[in-house]
């Protein structure tokens, strides 16, 4: 059974700093991992997606990583503004379940002006 | 694009009543999920439908919730009888050709 941990769950930072949040899935056989970002109140953002056999994405001032074989995901966040503040999720397609997602708890990122 | 749409974005009701959450998904988007999310238990898929037929429904938690998806603009998930342990927010996503899920705002349900 997929199972996907999130570390650290709740992060305060001051603005400006740059910050890694990490991801591990138990079962490495995965089509994709997504990185989603949920502000209070609100539903899910995708922000980024890797294939399984990608390494890492880029999109502005975010990057994930993925290192399938090691069961690890991390993303960095540079420059880290007031506006980051939110939950971050990530979420694993496994071949086990198909479309099914399985997300982890999620970090609560908070950066402080 | 309006993204996906859900409605109602509140519902608050009485232990016994019947509740039904409904989605829009975005135009063209043959795959739709439905989800449930609880400080408890995080995030957890309740079902989802490819091109309108039920795929897996294994996360549905009792025969108290249905889903259904008449057309390919339109799905319901309904409780009857609604519990307190039902209080949650229920999101709907759905997902075209590429990987990514597009997520609906949320219906926040608090069953008294």
């Amino acid at each position: 059974k997929q199972e996907v941990t999130q570390i650290p769950a709740a992060l305060s930072v001051p603005e400006g700093e740059n910050l890694v949040l990490n991801c591990s899935f138990t079962d490495s056989a995965i089509y994709n991992l997504q990185w989603f970002r949920q502000d209070p109140g609100k539903g899910l953002t995708s922000l980024l997606l890797i294939q399984s056999s990608q390494r890492e994405q880029t999109s502005g001032r975010l990057n994930a990583s993925l290192d399938k074989s090691s069961g690890r995901s991390t993303l960095y966040i540079a420059a880290s503004q007031p506006g980051d503040s939110a939950t971050y999720l990530c979420a694993v397609a496994s071949m086990e379940y198909g479309n099914k997602l399985v997300f982890g708890a999620g970090t609560i990122l908070r950066v402080k002006s | 694009d309006a993204g996906v749409i859900q409605s109602p974005r509140h519902e608050v009701t009485e232990m016994g009543q019947e509740v039904t959450l409904r989605c829009k998904p975005i135009s063209g988007h043959d795959y739709l999920f439905w989800y449930r999310q609880t400080m408890m238990r995080g995030l957890e898929l309740l079902i989802y439908f490819n091109n309108n037929v039920p795929i897996d429904d294994s996360g549905m938690p009792e025969d108290r919730f249905s889903a259904k998806m008449p057309n390919a603009s339109f799905s319901t998930l309904k409780i009857q009888p609604s519990e307190p342990r039902d209080s949650a927010v229920y999101f709907c996503a759905s997902k075209g050709v590429q990987e990514t899920q597009y997520f609906g705002p949320g219906t926040r349900l608090l069953v008294l």
